[in-house]
């Protein structure tokens, strides 16, 4: 069975554009989270969605959107790109909605730089 | 804030070494904890979990105790393996609002030779 797909696997903006990211989740889990991986840091929450509705959301900018769609698959949206904002940025489904108990699975990520 | 501290890498051990890993946390409430391994060039695994105290985690010969009264969940294994080289990352996940925000540490590296 596929694991959680993400893509593109790479990335290479300017600042100042917009990029969307992508996300399959593994067959059947219905929720799919977002986060951020700086370089030598642990991943970093952005949002949750469950069902298609947002369920969670860190402390990052407007800047920042994301949404799911009816197959569960995900896209995050990152508009006025800022240096900052290079990092892998990390997708992880699971069955239900993240809590105590479900197993997260996550993709291999998407290495956005910003130049 | 709730927040995961670890202890700083690179851990490097001969094989057949024991291993630590120092993870202690924050929280305002009562987590659920978890230890996740990141192989190179590959995404984030989940190694174990414990959700209350005094629970110990177990898997792949690692294992790990959420002891509430020193906020700790040390990861150890008795003898690694050159197949352990990785990132190892420790992790909370605590209500808020009514969802669950996962926190992570900063990772630690362990680095294993033959």
């Amino acid at each position: 069975d596929a694991g959680v797909t993400q893509s593109p696997t790479h990335l290479i903006k300017t600042r100042g554009q917009q990029v969307t990211l992508r996300c399959s989740p593994i067959s059947g889990h219905k929720s799919v989270s977002w986060y951020q991986q700086v370089l030598g840091q642990g991943p970093q929450f952005i949002f949750q969605y469950y069902e298609k509705e947002e369920r969670g959301r860190g402390n990052f900018p407007d800047r920042f959107s994301a949404r799911q769609f009816p197959n569960y698959s995900s896209e995050l949206n990152v508009n006025a790109l800022l240096l900052g904002d290079s990092a892998l940025y990390l997708c992880a489904s699971s069955f239900g909605q993240v809590g105590t108990n479900e197993k997260l699975f996550f993709g291999s990520g998407t290495q956005l730089s910003v130049l | 804030g709730d927040s995961v501290t670890q202890m700083e890498g690179p851990v490097t051990l001969s094989e057949e070494a024991f291993l630590t890993i120092n993870c202690t946390y924050t929280a305002t409430g009562y987590p659920s904890l978890f230890w996740y391994v990141q192989y190179p060039g590959e995404g984030l695994q989940l190694l174990l979990k414990a959700t209350k105290a005094d629970d110990k985690g177990s898997n792949k010969g690692f294992e790990a105790t959420y002891r509430k009264e020193t906020t700790s969940f040390h990861l150890e294994k008795g003898s690694v393996q050159v197949s352990d080289s990785a990132v190892y990352f420790c992790a909370l996940s605590l209500a808020s609002g009514g969802s669950y925000i996962p926190t992570f540490g900063r990772g630690t590296s362990l680095i294993v030779h033959p």
